[in-house]
């Protein structure tokens, strides 16, 4: 069983468009984090759940909504999508927040592709 | 392919080579570093982590120097196996307010010829 899994693995879709990235992981992590990587493979932190509750919120734009319906699950809303929002974002988990110890769980990465 | 444009460092070496990948760092604050390898198409995977508190550490076929005071950090690899080929990223965290938040370096693509 996938770890750490998040769907959809590729998405190509028009600018303006609204798009959703689900992300669940059965680890019993109680952390849980949306990364995004360019094209440079630069990989930037943009969001941070801790039992449900948001405690990490980088410089995103608020097109980006993330939800944590349970620590299970932290899916990726993104609205009004633009050329520069194609990436891959990869979902991660960990016991507890990295610091602590910085074993992240990934998931494979969903590619969205912005046309 | 998923390689062109990318200006990323990178090390080339022979099966049964030792590898190291350098990583420079440059926040002072930072207390915690860890190193991550990228196989193509998937998401990172953890290799070894280092406190501020040790200079080195040993995992299996890989050891990890840290060097607080030229802030650098690199990454043995011993007897390099070509399902090492992958990108290497070092990622550091602050501490402090920055607590959780690891951020992560540029990655060095390393790749082992048979």
């Amino acid at each position: 069983d996938t770890a750490v899994s998040q769907t959809p693995k590729y998405l190509v879709t028009q600018m303006g468009n609204d798009k959703s990235i689900k992300c669940e992981q059965n680890l019993g992590h109680d952390t849980m984090y949306w990364y995004k990587q360019d094209s440079k493979k630069f990989l930037k932190i943009m969001f941070s759940y801790n039992n449900k509750e948001l405690i990490i919120n980088e410089t995103v734009p608020n097109r980006f909504s993330p939800k944590s319906p349970d620590k299970a699950h932290l899916n990726l809303h993104i609205n009004s999508l633009e050329l520069g929002d194609s990436a891959v974002y990869f979902c991660a988990s960990s016991q507890r927040l990295a610091g602590v110890t910085g074993e992240l769980f990934f998931g494979e990465g969903s590619r969205l592709t912005v046309l | 392919g998923e390689s062109v444009g990318l200006h990323l460092p990178t090390l080339s070496v022979q099966e049964g080579d030792n590898s190291i990948i350098n990583c420079a760092y440059s926040n002072s604050a930072s207390d915690y570093f860890i190193w991550y390898k990228q196989e193509s198409g998937k998401g990172p995977q953890f290799i070894i982590d280092i406190r501020s508190n040790m200079d080195k550490r040993q995992g299996q076929r890989v050891t990890v120097l840290l060097n607080k005071t030229v802030k650098h950090l690199s990454l043995q690899i011993a007897a390099t196996q070509p399902g090492d080929s992958a990108v290497y990223f070092c990622a550091e965290n602050a501490g402090g307010t920055s607590y959780g938040k690891l951020t992560f370096g540029q990655g060095t693509i390393l790749t082992v010829h048979p």
